[in-house]
């Protein structure tokens, strides 16, 4: 079955550079969830989408802006990165809100 | 802000069941218990999850008490492959707050 799919898996960006991630979510599925995972750390809710709107926002910083696209696919863009945005980005999709979301692999974000 | 509480740690041995315990004292009428893993550094992996009613699939069994205020989750015979850190969520079943929110989790370690 289809998964979650998102790229890059890694990355690395300097200090002050800006990054773009991708999720595509399983065919079908029109919520998108973005997570952060710091090392050590558990995922943080930052923000999703339902029908290409969004739906709800937790802890992202005001560098970061998402959106969802006609085909259901999301993109969170990341600006002036900083040493401490290092962390594993994790999407998330389900088939309208409130039913069993699936992750897709993650993202390795590395700024030096 | 998760509103579930879990041991930090536990181990089981290969081949036996392990139960993983979970309170969630607060818990909403509306709101299920979600269960998901993740092994190191993939993508969470979802469980199973239920509402008031025992449920079972391939991977596991999900006890709740009558009281819904605490939950079991069973691997009835756990591999070192099971080896994660699981996670307890509660999560609305309707309306636009459906965000999983990710607390501490309990890491099973399976020994041979």
């Amino acid at each position: 079955a289809a998964g979650v799919i998102q790229s890059p898996r890694h990355l690395i960006k300097e200090k002050r550079e800006t990054a773009t991630l991708k999720c595509y979510p399983i065919p079908r599925h029109d919520t998108v969830y973005w997570y952060q995972q710091g090392p050590g750390q558990d995922p943080q809710f930052l923000i999703s989408f339902y029908e290409k709107m969004q739906s709800d926002k937790g802890s992202i910083p005001d560098r970061f802006s998402a959106q969802q696209f006609s085909d259901y696919h999301s993109e969170l863009n990341m600006s002036s990165l900083e040493l401490g945005d290092s962390a594993l980005y994790f999407c998330a999709s389900s088939l309208r809100e409130n039913t069993e979301a699936f992750f897709g692999q993650g993202t390795r974000l590395t700024v030096v | 802000d998760a509103k579930t509480t879990q041991p930090p740690s536990m181990d089981c041995a290969e081949g036996r069941a392990a139960n993983l315990p979970c309170n969630h004292s607060t818990i909403s009428g509306n709101e299920y218990v979600y269960w998901y893993r993740q092994i190191h550094s993939q993508g969470p992996q979802y469980i199973i999850h239920g509402l008031k009613n025992n449920e079972t699939n391939e991977m596991a069994s999900l006890i709740i008490t009558e009281d819904r205020k605490s939950s079991t989750l069973i691997l009835p015979h756990a591999t070192l492959r099971d080896t994660a850190v699981y996670y307890c969520i509660v999560r609305a079943s309707t309306g636009a707050n459906s965000k999983l929110t990710f607390g501490k989790g309990i890491t099973l370690s399976v020994r041979p």
